[in-house]
């Protein structure tokens, strides 16, 4: 069973601070990662995505990948009050050849930007 | 403009019903998928679908049932097996190639 470990917090932030939100998961062969955002009620959207080692910046966003320690991150700069919502962290593993792709969700982390 | 559409927004069941979930896209994706979120939870994989007339078990399909009979509609069967049906349910679809899913805006079942 392969596995996406969030804290489901919620992680509180004064706004115009950096939230840094975290994930490891279980298995190896996992190719892609994304960071999913949700308010409530509705449906994710995608945040950013990351394939390679290393930081990816986007914005106030930036993801980064460690896959020796397989751990994925995610860091918003100058937090703001509509940055609050559930965080999803998932990961993608192309299973083999006729193995459909598909995500493996975590719990998400409840993030909460205080004015 | 294309994207998924998932019918109804909200839905009620009685207990020992079955219930149909429409998902319906217009981005000629090939494979599609079914997810259901509980509160406070990440989304966990029912069952999902690569081609027409072809579809997989995820993690959670005891007590559900889709068909795959054309590309654009990927339908769900909430079955009377199913015990504790309420949540949210979210289709999705992808290219492959794409980054990542295109989803749909939810279905909330409530059993009464």
């Amino acid at each position: 069973q392969k596995e996406v470990e969030q804290n489901s917090g919620p992680l509180s932030v004064p706004e115009g601070a950096i939230a840094s939100l975290n994930c490891t998961y279980s298995d190896r062969g996992s190719q892609s990662f994304f960071w999913y955002r949700q308010y409530s009620g509705k449906s994710p959207e995608l945040i950013m995505s990351i394939y390679s080692n290393g930081d990816k910046e986007d914005g106030r966003f930036t993801a980064q990948l460690n896959k020796a320690s397989q751990y994925v991150s995610l860091l918003i700069r100058d937090s703001q009050p509509s940055d609050s919502a559930t965080y999803l962290c998932a990961v993608d593993w192309a299973g083999g050849t006729g193995t459909a792709s598909k995500l493996t969700f975590g719990t998400g982390t409840r993030l909460q930007v205080t004015l | 403009d294309g994207g998924i559409t998932q019918s109804p927004k909200y839905l009620f069941r009685k207990e020992g019903q079955n219930v149909t979930l429409s998902c319906e896209q217009n981005l000629n994706h090939d494979a599609m998928y079914w997810y259901r979120q509980d509160p406070g939870q990440g989304l966990r994989l029912i069952y999902y679908s690569q081609i027409v007339n072809d579809f997989q078990k995820g993690d959670i399909a005891e007590g559900y049932s889709v068909s795959r009979e054309k590309k654009e509609s990927f339908p769900l069967t909430v079955t009377s097996a199913q015990k504790n049906p309420t949540a949210f349910y979210l289709c999705a679809s992808r290219e492959p190639g794409e980054e990542s899913y295109t989803f749909g805006s939810g279905t909330r079942l409530t059993v009464v």
